[in-house]
């Protein structure tokens, strides 16, 4: 089976544009999660979508949004950048919703940089 | 989902196992104990987890304290290929599929 995968996996941006990252789960898997990572912040979750809904949101302004299409894969979209959002926005999908026990299986991560 | 604490670093020889110590005092009776590693320039990866019972795979073993509060990760013989940052993880599967990672440790093999 093909891993998780990201596109693009590296873009610049300036300030105040907007930006729209993509992931495709596992095939079979319907549940995505988006996550931040930064030096100063670590990994940070930012929201999770099952079956096209969200289920789960992190701390994060309203900038950041995303959605689920019916084959599963995701975007996520970050409107009016700021600096502070230049990080690697990772994507991670599971086969179940909700499990305590199940696993998540990671994307190599976009890394985007504003300027 | 309840905290965890972890040593910032931990050094190791090659070919030595290595523990990895995670303590999570306020753990509930429906959280599950995760492991998850992170290698340089990749997006974390699955190691390990388990509920109450010690639990062992081809990567790792994991050993759970009786009460729970504490566990530690074991690496049986330490690579270079095993130097990244360790992440444990309480899940209750009943709040979805979100992960709440702290700091981790960042193991150092040396060769």
């Amino acid at each position: 089976k093909a891993g998780v995968t990201q596109t693009p996996r590296y873009l610049i941006k300036t300030r105040g544009q907007q930006v729209t990252l993509s992931c495709s789960p596992i095939s079979g898997h319907r549940s995505v999660s988006w996550y931040q990572q930064t030096p100063g912040q670590g990994l940070q979750f930012l929201f999770e979508y099952f079956s096209e809904t969200q289920r789960n949101k992190g701390n994060f302004p309203g900038r950041f949004s995303g959605r689920q299409f019916s084959n599963s894969r995701s975007e996520m979209n970050v409107s009016t950048l700021e600096l502070g959002d230049s990080a690697l926005y990772l994507c991670a999908s599971s086969s179940l919703a909700g499990a305590g026990f199940n696993e998540q299986f990671f994307g190599p991560g976009t890394r985007l940089t504003v300027l | 989902d309840a905290k965890t604490t972890q040593p910032n670093s931990m050094e190791s020889n090659e070919e030595e196992p290595v523990h990895l110590p995670c303590n999570h005092s306020t753990i509930s009776g429906t959280d599950y104990i995760h492991w998850y590693r992170q290698l340089p320039s990749q997006g974390p990866e699955y190691v390990i987890h388990g509920l109450t019972s010690n639990v062992n795979n081809r990567m790792a073993s994991l050993a759970i304290a009786e009460d729970r509060k504490s566990s530690t990760l074991i690496l049986h013989r330490a690579t270079l290929r095993d130097a990244a940052v360790y992440y444990c993880i309480l899940r209750d599967g009943n709040t979805g599929n979100q992960f709440y990672f702290g700091t981790g440790t960042s193991l150092t093999v040396i060769p």
